[in-house]
């Protein structure tokens, strides 16, 4: 069991620039997180969803972020037109649905 | 006032002392809370998981859950070198009191424990 995996470690975009982070859930995980870590900042809670379907997005900025979990493949992050306040660490975590979460090693997105 | 407070430290101690971290919560509806340690650069690692108030020990960890103070901890036994990491409290379950919420959580606190 390989854990969750995340893609890619480290991304550079300039700005304007679309980033797409992607989440492999550890097997038999069938929930997805996605979490923002800034410098100096705690994680924060940002989209939550299973296959197909979006469960909650509270945490989401309205404009430019959006992610998805398909019937095949891994979870992605996609953030449009990106700007520096966007550069964080991006943090993936899956749970079979009870207990503990499981996280992946980040993507740290910079933009220039 | 913050949903989840905790000290950021740093928390400086000596190898072989019992370490202490607190965190301190306002919502009353959390249900269940974690333990994560983060060390430079990686992702969280699950340390503790408890679901009501009380104590659970695993090794040389001890979580303990207040929920009518809304205070939580973690205990370090026999402190190491390598347990020098940032330690981040976490919480969820109140949205739907189920065991799949988004968590919340504290900023962390930076522990170094001297050789």
């Amino acid at each position: 069991n390989a854990g969750v995996m995340q893609n890619p470690r480290h991304l550079v975009r300039r700005r304007g620039q679309e980033a797409r982070l992607r989440c492999s859930p550890m097997k038999g995980h069938s929930h997805v997180y996605w979490y923002r870590q800034l410098p100096e900042e705690g994680l924060k809670f940002m989209v939550y969803l299973q296959k197909e379907n979006i469960i909650d997005e509270s945490g989401m900025p309205k404009e430019r972020f959006s992610a998805e979990f398909p019937k095949e493949g891994p979870s992605i992050l996609r953030i449009q037109q990106v700007v520096r306040g966007d550069s964080a660490a991006y943090f993936c975590a899956s749970s079979p649905g009870q207990g503990g979460y499981t996280f992946g090693s980040g993507t740290r997105l910079t933009v220039v | 006032q913050k949903e989840v407070e905790q000290d950021p430290g740093p928390l400086s101690v000596p190898e072989g002392a019992i370490v202490s971290l607190n965190c301190t919560y306002s919502n009353s509806a959390f249900q269940y809370f974690m333990w994560y340690r983060q060390y430079s650069r990686k992702g969280p690692e699950l340390l503790m998981y408890t679901y009501s108030s009380g104590n659970k020990e695993d090794g040389r960890f001890t979580a303990q859950v207040d929920k009518s103070s809304k205070y939580i901890s973690l205990f370090i036994r026999d402190s190491q070198p390598s347990d020098s990491a940032t330690y981040l409290c976490a919480m969820g379950g109140e949205k739907t009191g189920g065991g799949a919420d988004g968590l919340t959580f504290g900023k962390g606190t930076h522990l170094i424990i001297q050789p």
